[in-house]
């Protein structure tokens, strides 16, 4: 079975530009999750999907950042324009639906935004 | 508000020896907690979790933890590290049981030296 998978792994551009991000979630798995680590700092919730509704979005950082999940499957985080302190490692986790538990999260490799 | 602090952002440990990894929390309602772990060029993987049944958990690769409500503490050990144990490792503490909204201590990298 595979594993949450990310696109890009690394992506490098300058301050201005856009940037999309990709995550495919475990099949089945109705939560989806992005967190975000910026260099030297802990690793934190962005938002919170549960199929294609934004359950929870207190994370995100301001209106450069849009999240999507259309159909519930997979989803994309764009930032618009990119800023040097949008710079780290966006990581993006799934879980399934279980009652009112979600379950344990399982996470991708992340994708490493440099913005230059 | 929930936080979680490691101790040292780096640990050197010799082949064979104890590991032990520092997590203190605050939490406001009784935590849920988690140790994570990322080898490189991987996503985080779950090794354990407290979810308020045993203080003393068991989780993959011979890593535990002990809930110490008294302390705050959720400390990782391992009694032999391995080189294949050199890795980051994470805190966490959430409201729920199934770990979503995590908040995240700072990490911890292990080095483990032969």
């Amino acid at each position: 079975e595979a594993g949450v998978t990310q696109f890009p792994s690394h992506s490098v551009i300058e301050k201005g530009q856009t940037v999309t991000l990709r995550c495919d979630p475990i099949s089945g798995h109705d939560n989806l999750y992005w967190y975000r680590r910026v260099m030297g700092k802990e690793i934190k919730f962005l938002l919170h999907f549960v199929k294609e509704s934004k359950q929870d979005e207190s994370g995100m950082p301001n209106n450069r950042f849009l999240a999507e999940r259309t159909g519930g499957t997979y989803s994309t985080l764009k930032v618009q324009p990119a800023e040097l302190e949008d710079s780290g490692v966006y990581f993006c986790a799934s879980s399934q639906m279980r009652g009112g538990d979600t379950g344990e999260l399982f996470f991708g490799e992340g994708s490493r935004l440099t913005v230059l | 508000a929930q936080s979680v602090t490691q101790l040292g952002s780096h640990v050197s440990v010799s082949e064979g020896a104890l590991v032990l990894l520092r997590c203190n929390y605050s939490s406001s309602v009784p935590p849920y907690l988690f140790w994570y772990v990322q080898y490189p060029n991987q996503g985080l993987q779950l090794l354990l979790k407290y979810t308020s049944a045993a203080t003393l958990v068991k989780g993959i690769n011979g890593f535990e933890a002990e809930f110490k409500k008294s302390e705050t503490s959720f400390h990782l050990t391992k009694p032999s590290a391995h080189m294949s144990d050199a890795a980051e490792y994470f805190c966490a503490v959430t409201e729920g049981a199934a770990g979503n909204k995590l908040t995240f201590g700072g990490g911890t990298r292990v080095l483990v030296k032969p």
